[in-house]
């Protein structure tokens, strides 16, 4: 199954962009890469998806490599309601088992400081 | 619009009883989701849900664990004879039409078993 690595944690300076990055080595073609956050006790919340070309919303932005083997998130300017855990994950286009192929690893944990 | 409702928020519980999880999805979503999670952990997928049949229960932990989900709406979650280790935040997520769409979290129910 297709799986993403992620580091455990990062810093940002207030009102500084932040680079999340995710590898994601062994994509498939036809994989989805979403990307959600989780604000401390709140469930998560949905941020962005792509497929190969990269994409922006009102949140943030999401950069795809060529190879689709890792992407990056970018905020592009960090605030402390930013701070959060951000999970990237791969959804498949055909599913096989529901359960394996959405699976919401640990994420990094963003802190932003003042 | 009204998100993912879950009740209750918070559960205290002594080992050995049942508890019931109830989640209200966003009106009109057809997908339904139950994920756990423990503390300081990832989420791990319990049951997913299309209308009132459940494709894939895979992830339940244990036979002591079920759900259902009636009129395509309200869906719960049982779990029988709780031990210490069922204590985690039970998350549901709801999607508009099937698997693997962008999924709208509840708040969670904090279960805590002594």
């Amino acid at each position: 199954d297709a799986k993403t690595t992620q580091p455990n944690s990062m810093e940002s300076n207030e009102e500084e962009p932040v680079h999340l990055p995710c590898n994601h080595s062994t994509i498939s073609g036809t994989d989805y890469i979403h990307w959600y956050r989780q604000l401390p006790s709140q469930g998560p919340e949905y941020v962005i998806h792509g497929l190969t070309s990269n994409v922006n919303n009102r949140m943030a932005s999401l950069a795809i490599a060529e190879d689709r083997k890792s992407s990056t998130l970018i905020l592009h300017r960090a605030t402390l309601r930013d701070a959060a855990v951000y999970y990237c994950i791969l959804r498949p286009r055909f599913i096989d088992n529901y359960g394996q192929n959405f699976v919401f690893g640990p994420g990094t944990r963003l802190s932003v400081l003042p | 619009g009204a998100g993912v409702s879950q009740s209750p928020s918070n559960k205290v519980t002594e080992k050995g009883k049942d508890v019931e999880l109830r989640c209200d999805p966003i009106s009109g979503h057809t997908a339904l989701y139950w994920y756990r999670q423990s503390l300081g952990q990832g989420l791990e997928f319990l049951i997913y849900f299309q209308g009132n049949s459940a494709p894939d229960k895979s992830g339940l932990p244990s036979d002591r664990f079920s759900a259902e989900r009636t009129g395509g709406s309200v869906s719960t979650l049982t779990i029988q004879r709780t031990q210490q280790e069922d204590s985690a935040v039970y998350l549901c997520a709801s999607s508009y039409r099937q698997y693997g769409e962008t999924q709208y979290f509840g708040p969670g129910t904090r279960l805590l078993v002594l």
